[in-house]
Formats: structure tokens, sequence, C-alpha cells
């Protein structure tokens, strides 16, 4: 299958610092890529889709001045945590979709721990 | 507004035991449905199915698909301890519109006991 990388796997941070994860397709192009939000013991929780070179479309709720989405090429898709918070603690699993294919490749995540 | 809902929510299970898991949805426009499995990071990807009655399988899991019902199955054979994990199905949208981005279960937890 395709490969998805995401990075950094885990990081720790200050509260009111900026964090940037990035999510890479590594063996194609994605044209649609995903953000999600698990919560311990729960399931995905869609943030936003990103399409490449446009704007991402943000779930009810998700604020998007907080969690900004570049997408700036067929292969990179960035998600930066602003001014985090302890609260915003979390697992963040990106996937990413190539052109006309169901099928959702996921990155392998990053934990991000905000003391 | 899509839907899916899976069950159990969680089962404890002995080595050797057969487990099914249970996926039903309510979605617009059904084009497919995906299983996937999650341990400690990512959901891997296990199946996608889209046809009704036709069983997938890999190794000693299998899947099928009844779209007269909505609703899928995952059986797990002979059971091993490697398998406790979360098991995750999901089904994207019909639509470009949609960005096929996947509406979730909320995920079965199986853990398998020695």
């Amino acid at each position: 299958g395709a490969v998805v990388s995401q990075h950094p796997s885990r990081v720790i941070c200050k509260s009111g610092t900026s964090v940037k994860i990035e999510c890479r397709s590594l063996d194609f192009q994605a044209t649609t890529m995903f953000w999600y939000r698990q919560f311990p013991k729960q399931s995905l929780m869609l943030m936003a889709t990103s399409n490449e070179g446009s704007k991402a479309t943000y779930e009810q709720g998700v604020e998007k001045d907080k969690f900004l989405i570049n997408h700036a090429s067929l292969t990179l898709s960035t998600l930066t945590v602003t001014s985090a918070h302890p609260e915003d603690s979390s697992f963040y699993i990106c996937s990413a979709r190539a052109h006309g294919s169901t099928e959702a490749f996921f990155g392998q995540g990053t934990r991000l721990t905000v003391v | 507004e899509d839907k899916v809902v899976q069950s159990p929510l969680s089962l404890v299970v002995h080595e050797g035991d057969t487990v099914t898991l249970n996926c039903s949805y309510e979605v617009t426009n059904f084009r497919s449905l995906l299983w996937y499995k999650q341990e400690k990071k990512a959901p891997t990807f296990l199946f996608m199915l889209t046809s009704s009655g036709i069983e997938k399988k890999s190794g000693r899991l299998s899947s099928i698909l009844d779209k007269k019902e909505l609703f899928s199955i995952l059986n797990i054979t002979a059971t091993q301890t490697g398998d406790s994990a979360v098991y995750l199905c999901a089904v994207p949208p019909r639509g470009k519109a949609a960005g096929n981005k996947l509406t979730f279960g909320g995920g079965t937890r199986v853990l398998v006991k020695p």
C-alpha cells in the first residue's frame, strides 16, 4: 500500500507555543489530506479536509485560527497548533488520498503533550 | 448526516476464540465501507468492501457487506494476542464535494487473553 509519513511522532511543548506537524505522502500524490484528532479510548474525529492548493475545510467546532492547515504541494500538508494549551494535548493523525481513490492511507500519528 | 455505529463497544476473548464485529451505517449515496485495525498508533487498512455478499479474506480475518440491511461484519478466527486492538469501520461518501472524508464508527476494542 501507499506510504504516508507523519512527523514528529511525539512532541512535548510549553503552553503558549506553536507546534507544527507534517504529513507527507511518499509514493503517491495526495490531492486530499485529512487531519484527525483522537482522544484516549475514542474514535477518530475529523478536524479538517485539505485539498492541494486551496484552503482547508474545517469541521464544525474546530477553530481554524488555532489549527492552521497548509497543503501547499501534492505530497505535503502541515497542521500547526498555535498558542497551544494543555487541552490541546491529544493524538493527531493525518490521512492522504490520491485522486480518484476511495482508500485513505494514514500517517503514524503524532502524540502532542502540552505542559 | 452520515452515521456509522459499531458494536460491541468492547469484548474480551481467549486465544483461539472467534470474534464477530458489527458495523451498521446510514449514509447518503453509499460507495464503500472500510475496516481498519488500530493498535498503539494510526489505523492500518484491512478491507474495503463495495459489493454485497462477497466475502473478503486475509488470513484469519474476513469481512462481508450487506447493502440491503446496511451493515458489515468483520470476523477473526483462531484469535491471537496480537489481534488485540481497536477495530474501526469507516464509510466515505460519494461525490466530489464531500472530499471523500471518512465517517468513522466508534470502534470495537478487542482484547485477546492468552
